[in-house]
């Protein structure tokens, strides 16, 4: 399994954009780059995903980096009830194997 | 759509016995997915079905743990001989899944948080 590298914990003001990284040196070629994101006491819930190129759908950006090892998951204008862990996930079968995450937090 | 379900929310015991907790995926879901999550970690997978065969199941924590989904509808975990270490929240997710990898979409239930004392 590829394996993922998050920072622990993020900061981001209500209204700005939230950019948060995430490093997958090892992925292989077929594997996608998935984000889920949980807020606390709830299961994880999808957010988007990608393999080669950038994405966007009504949630957020994802930006993948040309030799595919590192990814961004852009909210372009977060709001506090995007205060989540959110999980940068390779996948090429089975399962999603979750890291530990990024904790984002949102203030007013 | 009315999402994942899982029964129950909350399950105390007492170590050494023995739990089940019951999943009840989207409708028309061909695959369901077994997770635990213990405090400040991501979920770990468990084991997953694909209809009612199970197609994965060498990551099951130990022969206590066994999980069933027959005629491919809900599924349930056991937990046998329960122990302290077994204290977590049990999370199921169900998708849709096609011939290629790409695109599926897991939607995750609320889990069962489960107290060994």
């Amino acid at each position: 399994d590829a394996k993922t590298t998050q920072p622990p914990s993020m900061d981001c003001a209500e209204g700005r954009a939230a950019n948060l990284p995430c490093n997958h040196s090892t992925i292989s070629g077929n594997e996608y780059v998935y984000w889920y994101r949980q807020i606390h006491s709830q299961g994880p819930q999808y957010i988007i995903h990608g393999l080669k190129n950038n994405e966007t759908n009504e949630m957020a950006s994802l930006i993948i980096t040309e030799d595919r090892k590192s990814s961004t998951l852009i909210l372009p204008h977060a709001t506090l009830r995007d205060t989540a862990v959110y999980y940068c996930t390779p996948r090429a079968g089975t399962a999603l194997i979750f890291g530990k995450g990024t904790t984002l937090s949102v203030s007013s | 759509d009315t999402g994942v379900s899982q029964d129950p929310r909350h399950k105390i015991t007492k170590r050494g016995q023995n739990v089940t907790f019951r999943c009840d995926p989207i409708s028309e879901h061909n695959r369901l997915y077994w997770y635990r999550q213990t405090l400040g970690q991501g979920p770990e997978f468990l084991t997953y079905f694909q209809n009612e065969a199970q197609l994965e199941k060498s990551r099951l924590l130990s022969d206590r743990f066994s999980a069933e989904r027959p005629k491919g509808s809900f599924s349930t975990l056991e937990i046998q001989r329960t122990e302290q270490g077994d204290s977590a929240m049990y999370l199921c997710a169900s998708s849709l899944a096609g011939s290629q990898w790409s695109g599926e979409k897991l939607f995750f239930g609320s889990g069962t948080q489960l107290s060994v004392l």
